[in-house]
């Protein structure tokens, strides 16, 4: 089946302790991206990837780090969690960066206390 | 930034209605227009992507028009049953990044 996973699909967690957020497609797409989600904000884009080793910042890229060193995984990295990115993630994936619907992942709630 | 604005925030309606909601966005560097659903509990799913000035696009009872020079599209939904409640979202796409609005959230009664 088709599907992006992200794990782990809820997360709690404590003020500077590094953790990661695994996002993996099956679909060879090119295109994979994160988001996060706040209650009347809209989905806001943290990172992007058009391509194997080839990474961007989003809208609001602090705190966060990516990589991409396999075409199937992007996993979040948030090096010293703080309490205001307490949120809702997701990860999404598509075939180009272009003019493609973007598959999301089931997305993962993440609170930082 | 790109704004992309959506309206209203919410609309409640009867089984039966038929709706419709308005996403603009900066006409400027524009590559294409999404439309998400997106239901309590799940992931977004893509009901369409638009790119070209005029075009309309039809799933079931879903359409979509798009208007890139004046930068907005219309979503309607004819004849509303209650599992088209959900929050619409759309999204402007521009070099790679891909800007949402906040969403139209759709309560269908019964």
């Amino acid at each position: 089946e088709a599907q992006v996973t992200q794990n782990p699909r809820y997360l709690i967690t404590v003020t500077g302790k590094k953790l990661t957020v695994t996002c993996s497609q099956n679909m060879n797409h090119e295109y994979m991206s994160w988001y996060r989600q706040d209650p009347g904000l809209g989905l806001r884009q943290i990172y992007y990837s058009m391509n194997v080793e080839v990474t961007d910042k989003g809208d609001v890229p602090e705190g966060y780090k990516v990589s991409r060193k396999e075409k199937r995984n992007f996993p979040l990295i948030l090096e010293s969690p703080s309490p205001n990115q307490t949120s809702l993630y997701f990860c999404a994936s598509s075939w180009g960066a272009h003019n493609e619907k973007l598959f999301f992942g089931s997305g993962t709630q993440l609170s930082v206390l | 930034i790109l704004n992309v604005e959506q309206s209203p925030q919410s609309l409640h309606v009867q089984e039966g209605d038929s709706t419709n909601f308005t996403c603009s966005f900066p006409s400027s560097n524009f590559y294409a227009l999404h439309w998400y659903r997106w239901e309590t509990a799940k992931s977004p799913e893509a009901l369409f992507v638009m790119t070209l000035n005029g075009d309309e696009k039809k799933k079931g009872r879903i359409s979509a028009t798009l208007n890139t020079k004046e930068g907005y599209s219309y979503l309607y939904i004819k004849g509303s049953q209650p599992e088209d409640s959900a929050t619409y979202l759309c999204a402007s796409e521009g070099r790679g990044k891909l800007i949402f609005g906040q969403g139209t959230e759709l309560s269908v009664k019964p």
